[in-house]
């Protein structure tokens, strides 16, 4: 069974740092790109950041480029993002999403940040 | 960068109802369009991915069609499972952009 699950939210102040981990299992996490998507409360999905099966690509939304760093560890089956100089409006559940043809077909069951002095 | 349009961004339906939810993409992105459906308090759900495939195990009473800029996810006979949240996303790009998504409410 396909499994990703999100670990590493909280309660950080303005101008502090999170670093998430996304524990992949059930799949060859090694075969696949994948990808951070994130849910402000009551708002929509925004897709944050994506590295691919290698980490040879990596892409960034607007929003988060130059502050957060997203990396994986194969070996560990481990995906993770590295969130710096945190606002008030990345107060969000955040998502790792498995891609596979294009979409994201498994998702974890999320991690909330909260952005708050 | 490329933009997801919705629309309705909410709707009342009945059980048994034929539901039908646009997207239009600000530019051509063939057929690079997936469909997902998102429970109040839990994690998206992939239906239809490619504009009109259907993911494994969902129902056949989702079906999605279009190709370019404009798509429409149907879903016939509305049950009491399907009120939530649709939402679009493009794969043309890497940045995967969602649109602002659909809420189905019980009439």
């Amino acid at each position: 069974e396909v499994q990703l699950v999100e670990s590493g939210g909280g309660l950080v102040k303005p101008g502090g740092s999170l670093r998430l981990s996304c524990a992949a299992s059930g799949f060859t996490f090694s075969s696949h790109s994948i990808n951070w998507v994130r849910q402000a409360p009551g708002k929509g999905l925004e897709w944050v950041s994506s590295i691919s099966s290698s980490s040879n690509y990596i892409y960034y939304a607007d929003s988060v480029k130059g502050r957060f760093t997203i990396s994986r560890d194969n070996a560990k089956n481990s995906l993770y993002l590295q969130m710096n100089s945190l606002r008030v409006e990345d107060t969000a559940v955040y998502y790792c999403a498995r891609q596979d043809r294009g979409s994201y077909d498994y998702w974890g069951q999320g991690t909330l940040v909260t952005v708050s002095s | 960068d490329i933009q997801m349009t919705q629309s309705p961004s909410s709707l009342s339906a009945s059980v048994g109802d034929r539901v039908t939810i646009t997207c239009r993409a600000s530019q051509s992105i063939s057929s690079y369009l997936n469909w997902y459906q998102q429970r109040p308090g839990k994690a998206p759900k992939l239906l239809i991915y490619a504009a009109s495939s259907l993911q494994s195990g969902v129902p056949s009473r989702f079906s999605g069609s279009g190709s370019g800029t404009d798509f429409t996810l149907t879903i016939t006979s509305l049950q009491p499972e399907d009120f939530a949240t649709y939402f679009c996303q493009q794969s043309y790009s890497t940045l995967g952009t969602f649109g602002q998504g659909t809420r189905v409410e019980i009439k």
